[in-house]
């Protein structure tokens, strides 16, 4: 069963506009962490956030802000303004860490972001 | 630079060949993980390490790869016998456990392997 959901496999829109990328999830463990990360043209995965499951609050940094629900099982990324420079592809991401087992991090198909200038 | 470095970043090799990819971590590092990730897809865990020993090995890695970390630092992840569907992007990460349990990984830029 896939764990991580990215209902949205590429979104476009024009510079300045806010934009949202949705993340859907999966788990029984009460105990686990979401990730986000951005992959550029250049290839290398940039972590932009870690949340742990017991931690609700969103978080806002700079143009970048995360909505946590656990009622939905969903931790959705806002760009506000968008910038070209944000263009590539994110990856919403989780881990479900056992004592010294398996703390893997299963990745969603990610959503390819372009913005247009 | 100290962060993730894999080496090399592009390799191209014919079918039934053997390929040896690096992954130097970051220096700190106690973990170290392989990821594949082909193309339109997110990456696909294979295998990590808590220094030098292997702790798991995804139903992915088949009997033809092999990863090493002999002395807890670097890692190499060697393929033999190369097939077409081994094309993809290798990734790798590293990290070290944080204050409230979890990990927060860092990836390196990934090689690029095309089996022609």
């Amino acid at each position: 069963a896939q764990k991580v959901t990215q209902a949205q496999t590429e979104i476009s829109v024009v510079e300045k506009e806010d934009v949202t990328l949705d993340c859907v999830y999966e788990t029984r463990d009460t105990t686990y962490y979401l990730f986000w990360y951005k992959q550029p043209p250049s290839g290398e995965l940039v972590f932009l956030i870690r949340r742990n499951s017991f931690d609700e609050q969103n978080e806002i940094s700079g143009r970048y802000s995360w909505n946590f629900q656990k009622s939905t099982s969903s931790f959705n990324f806002t760009i506000t303004a968008s910038q070209v420079v944000d263009s590539a592809v994110y990856f919403c991401a989780l881990s479900e860490p056992q004592s010294l087992g398996d703390d893997k991090i299963i990745f969603g198909k990610g959503t390819r972001l372009h913005i247009l200038p | 630079d100290t962060g993730v470095s894999q080496d090399p970043r592009h390799k191209i090799t014919k079918r039934g060949q053997n390929v040896t990819f690096r992954c130097d971590p970051i220096s700190e590092h106690n973990r170290l993980y392989w990821y594949r990730q082909t193309l339109g897809q997110g990456p696909e865990f294979l295998t990590y390490f808590q220094n030098e020993a292997q702790l798991e090995k995804s139903r992915l890695l088949s009997d033809r790869f092999s990863a090493e970390r002999p002395k807890g630092s670097f890692s190499t992840l060697e393929i033999q016998r190369t097939e077409q569907g081994d094309s993809a992007m290798y990734l790798c990460a590293s990290s070290n456990h944080g204050p409230f349990g979890g990990r927060k990984a860092f990836f390196g830029q990934g090689t690029r392997l095309t089996v022609v």
